[in-house]
C-alpha cells in the first residue's frame, strides 16, 4: 500500500495525558499537512511541512499542539496535557509539488482521539 | 476574512442530478477542488477548478467563476454509493500571511433516497 498512512487509528486517553499521533506520507511527496476534524465539520488547518520546514501553523492552534517532520519524511503530531475539547479525528494528507496545480491532497485514514 | 460556504445537507432520489455550491469570501487562490468523504472514510479527491469554467469527470461536474466568487458541483445519475459529505476547498497563494494552506468548506451532507 503507497497510500499516506496514519497511527495509532484511535486512541482513548484521560484528560491530561500526553499524546503522539504518526503520519508517513506517500513516498515522493514533499508536502504534509495536518487537519482535525470534528463530527459534521469540514477539515480545520493545523500545520503544514514542506520537506522538514515546518512553514505554517494556524494561528488558532494551542501551544500544547506540536508537530515535527525531522527528516523530510514521516510525521509526529503531539498533543500535551489532553482535554476533552481535543477530541476529534486528526487528518493527515500529502501533495507533491504539483498540488497547488492540481488542487489534490491524499489523505490517510486517520487517528480517532477521544479524551475522557 | 477568508470563508467557504456550503449548504448543510442536501436530499435527492436515485437518478437524479444535484448541484452542492460553494461561495467564498477570499481572493488569491490557485483553484477549487472538490472532496467525498463518506462516513468513517478518508476524504478523496473529486474534481478541480484553476480556471473559470466547466470540469467533467465522469458523473460528476465541477465549476468555478471567479468574478462571481463561486463554484459547484455537479452530481448526476445519483447513485445510492454516492451518499457522503462533500466539502470544497481552495489552496490560497503564497503571501505574507500564508504559506499556501488548503481550507475546506463545513461540507455538505448528501442524502441520495430510493
Amino acid at each position: 500500500d503507497t497510500g499516506v498512512s496514519q497511527n495509532p487509528r484511535h486512541k482513548i486517553t484521560k484528560r491530561g495525558q500526553n499524546v503522539t499521533f504518526r503520519c508517513d506520507p506517500i513516498s515522493e511527496h514533499n508536502r504534509l499537512y495536518w487537519y482535525r476534524q470534528t463530527l459534521g465539520q469540514g477539515p480545520e488547518f493545523l500545520t503544514y511541512f514542506q520537506n522538514e520546514a515546518q512553514l505554517e501553523k494556524s494561528r488558532l492552534l494551542s501551544d500544547r499542539f506540536s508537530a515535527e517532520r525531522p527528516k523530510g519524511s514521516f510525521s509526529t503530531l503531539e498533543i500535551q496535557r489532553t482535554e476533552q475539547g481535543d477530541s476529534a479525528m486528526y487528518l493527515c494528507a500529502s501533495s507533491s509539488p504539483l498540488a497547488g496545480h492540481t488542487g489534490e491532497l491524499f489523505f490517510g485514514e486517520g487517528s480517532r482521539l477521544t479524551v475522557l | 476574512g477568508q470563508s467557504l460556504e456550503q449548504p448543510s445537507e442536501v436530499t435527492a432520489v436515485e437518478g437524479a442530478i444535484v448541484q452542492i455550491n460553494c461561495t467564498y469570501q477570499t481572493s488569491g487562490f490557485y483553484g477549487l477542488s472538490w472532496y467525498q468523504q463518506h462516513d468513517g472514510g478518508a476524504p478523496t479527491f473529486l474534481s478541480y477548478n484553476a480556471l473559470d469554467g466547466l470540469e467533467e469527470t465522469g458523473r460528476f461536474s465541477s465549476f468555478l467563476s471567479r468574478s462571481d466568487s463561486y463554484g459547484y458541483l455537479l452530481l448526476q445519475e445519483l447513485q445510492m454509493k454516492d451518499s457522503a459529505s462533500y466539502f470544497c476547498a481552495v489552496r490560497f497563494y503564497m503571501t505574507t500571511d500564508s504559506w499556501g494552506k488548503f481550507q475546506f468548506g463545513a461540507g455538505t451532507q448528501v442524502v441520495v433516497t430510493p
